[in-house]
């Protein structure tokens, strides 16, 4: 099993609705959660960092947090076209100081 | 705050030079850096892990002798990619956290190189 999981997408949202990501992970002793979005060509831009259970927002982005299930989401509300972008879940692992990254979902938000 | 500066930011050369890629954590301190390689429509993928006054650590299948690494100061850590040959084309990326509350503090990327061996 991949250490960090997400559907590769793409994921095709209309302008201005809720788009979800979705990612699982399989160390049990994670206890930090990032998201990061990455525009084609560029390096990964911090988005959202979480790392309790429950939901932890940030003006348009929400991430949310399930240990007991190793599931962590983000919600992007009133999806704009500049949000089009592969987002990438990373996970810091229990055992040691790395983070591993996700493959990413690529989001096409629709005008 | 938190901004990391990566130089060159593309490279063009020829099979068998030697190209070295800067990465530098322009307002904080950070005892350790981490390089990612990413290939398109991959994933990052971690190389190494880079540590201030020490040997750097290596992940599986990484060559140590090829992607030489040294991090001689608390804000620069640097990585030679010797004698490159075309499969080692790729967008090499670093990364530096901040130390506070080290381990769980998120880490923030460099603009990346994008390496071109012809």
């Amino acid at each position: 099993q991949k250490e960090v999981e997400q559907n590769s997408g793409p994921l095709s949202v209309p302008e201005g609705a809720i788009a979800s990501l979705n990612c699982t992970y399989s160390d049990r002793g994670s206890q930090s959660f990032f998201w990061y979005r990455q525009y084609s060509g560029k390096s990964p831009e911090l988005i959202m960092f979480i790392y309790s259970n429950g939901d932890k927002e940030d003006g348009r982005f929400t991430a949310q947090l399930n240990k007991a299930s190793q599931y962590v989401s983000l919600l992007i509300r009133d999806s704009q076209p500049s949000d089009s972008a592969t987002y990438l879940c990373a996970v810091k692992l229990g055992r040691d100081d790395k983070i591993i990254f996700g493959k990413g979902t690529r989001l096409h938000i629709l005008p | 705050g938190a901004v990391v500066s990566q130089h060159p930011s593309r490279v063009i050369c020829k099979s068998g030079t030697s190209v070295k890629i800067e990465c530098r954590s322009l307002d904080f301190q950070a005892t350790t850096m981490f390089w990612y390689r990413q290939f398109p429509k991959q994933s990052l993928m971690l190389m190494a892990t880079s540590n201030e006054g020490s040997k750097a650590t290596y992940e599986q299948g990484v060559e140590k002798d090829k992607f030489l690494i040294n991090h001689a100061s608390l804000t620069l850590s640097t990585l030679t990619v010797t004698s490159a040959h075309p499969e080692d084309s790729s967008f090499y990326i670093c990364s530096a956290r901040v130390e506070q509350g080290v381990g769980n503090q998120p880490q923030h990327f460099g603009d990346g190189t994008r390496l071109s061996i012809l």
